[in-house]
């Protein structure tokens, strides 16, 4: 069963505006979340995480959201860059559950 | 600081065959898992080592698959015999621990694309 949905395969924005990727998990036991990025034959690269003792985690243009009560987290990128194109996978400890991604397409 | 490596990048083989991925570690990490990833699906996870015992193994799909880490350094797994659902991208990822740590950052290696024809 899949317990982290990433509902959107897709995701289209201009640059400079905000990009928000969101992830929905089913397991109440889940008590750490991170968002991986993923270039093309390249494997995932760690991006940032956020415990479930905290509703926001901000790192330079990325801000992680987790609404425990809806089970939802969402990752902002602003101002979003071309170079930020790539699969973002959220994911979910222990063990790691990954969602099925989504691929962020920033224009220039 | 050399990353998490896998070899091959890519492998083409027939149903029935056997095929054994590789995975190399960052040195001095104690903790590596396996994932696979199928047909652009989620990433699922298929085990865990901590140093050369397997730590957690619920995600092995079934006995066709074999996963080693003699000494604790680098890992194998094995797919004897290959069916056509086993195809997909296997990424190796490993991290420093202690195992279990929540906050501890696993590192992924490139991949292995399984192609059974």
């Amino acid at each position: 069963d899949q317990q982290v949905k990433q509902n959107s395969p897709s995701l289209s924005v201009q640059e400079g505006r905000i990009s928000i990727l969101n992830c929905d998990y089913t397991n109440s036991m889940f008590d750490y979340f991170l968002w991986y990025k993923k270039y093309p034959a390249e494997g995932p690269t760690f991006l940032i995480s956020i415990s479930s003792i905290k509703d926001k985690n901000e790192d330079g243009r990325f801000t992680v959201f987790l609404n425990k009560s809806a089970k939802h987290l969402s990752l902002h990128i602003v101002p979003s860059q071309p170079g930020d194109s790539a699969v973002y996978f959220c994911a979910a400890l222990l063990p790691m559950r990954f969602g099925a991604g989504t691929r962020l397409t920033v224009k220039p | 600081e050399a990353g998490v490596t896998q070899f091959p990048s890519h492998s083409v083989i027939e149903k029935g065959q056997t095929v054994t991925l590789r995975c190399d570690p960052i040195s001095g990490h104690d903790n590596l898992y396996w994932y696979r990833r199928v047909m652009g699906k989620e990433i699922k996870f298929l085990l865990h080592f901590v140093k050369e015992s397997k730590q957690d193994e619920s995600g092995m799909p079934n006995n066709r698959f074999l996963a080693e880490r003699t000494g604790g350094t680098y890992s194998t797994l094995k797919v004897q015999p290959a069916e056509l659902e086993d195809s997909g991208v296997y990424f190796c990822a490993s991290s420093q621990g202690p195992a279990g740590v929540v906050t501890d950052t696993q590192y992924f290696g490139p991949g292995t694309r399984l192609t059974v024809l």
